[in-house]
């Protein structure tokens, strides 16, 4: 299955933007790129995915590189709402779409 | 974004008991559902696939005679921990898609079992 790599944190300030990388370079070419993020003792929240375009919704942008090996999730203006760990994930395309979760970036947004 | 509940929220039980947990999709119809375990300051890991009307396609290390997942509806699947240990102390997580490969899955807030 698709491993993938993030940072184990970082660190943002309110208001201004945040580029959370991750890498995937074993990902197959059928494989959905997701992001999802997680507060304590809640389950994940969907945050955005996408297959090769760049993705943008009303949470965020999702960056894919052109070989698909790393993408970056775009915060245009963090708030502290958004600290939380972020996962990025494969959907395994021919296993349903089921999702293998790394370790995740845990972001922290100072005021 | 989708509903997806569970119930009850935690549970506290004895050990050698068997407990059950509830996945709800409340505004849309998931023709796949999936639980996940997650252990303190982990992150989650993929316990099983069900699809609705078949069995469960279970993780490799995980025991489905430990863990009975059923998907009767389009919108309930519920986790049986059988005979709970307190070593199946944890957070079990459920989520539902539509079912597509390409489609995002929708969290449930999360069971916290703990076996005493």
């Amino acid at each position: 299955d698709a491993k993938t790599t993030q940072p184990n944190s970082m660190e943002s300030n309110e208001e201004e933007p945040v580029h959370l990388p991750c890498n995937h370079s074993t990902i197959s070419g059928t494989d959905y790129i997701h992001w999802y993020r997680q507060l304590p003792s809640q389950g994940p929240e969907y945050v955005i995915h996408g297959l090769t375009s760049n993705v943008n919704n009303r949470m965020a942008s999702l960056a894919i590189a052109e070989d698909r090996k790393s993408s970056t999730l775009i915060l245009h203006r963090a708030t502290l709402r958004d600290a939380a760990v972020y996962y990025c994930t494969p959907g395994i395309y021919n296993q349903g779409g089921k999702l293998i979760f790394g370790q995740g970036t845990e972001l922290s947004v100072k005021p | 974004g989708a509903v997806v509940s569970q119930h009850p929220s935690r549970v506290i039980c004895k050990s050698g008991t068997s407990v059950k947990i509830e996945c709800r999709s409340l505004d849309f119809q998931a023709t796949t559902m999936f639980w996940y375990r997650q252990f303190p300051k982990k992150s989650l890991m993929l316990m099983a696939t069900s699809n609705e009307g078949s069995k469960a396609t279970y993780e490799q290390g995980v025991e489905k005679d430990k863990f009975l997942i059923n998907h009767a509806s389009l919108t309930l699947s519920t986790l049986t921990v059988t005979s709970a240990h307190p070593e199946d102390s944890s957070f079990y997580i459920c989520s539902a898609s539509l079912g597509s490969s390409y489609n995002e899955q929708f969290f449930g807030p999360g069971t916290r079992l703990t076996v005493l």
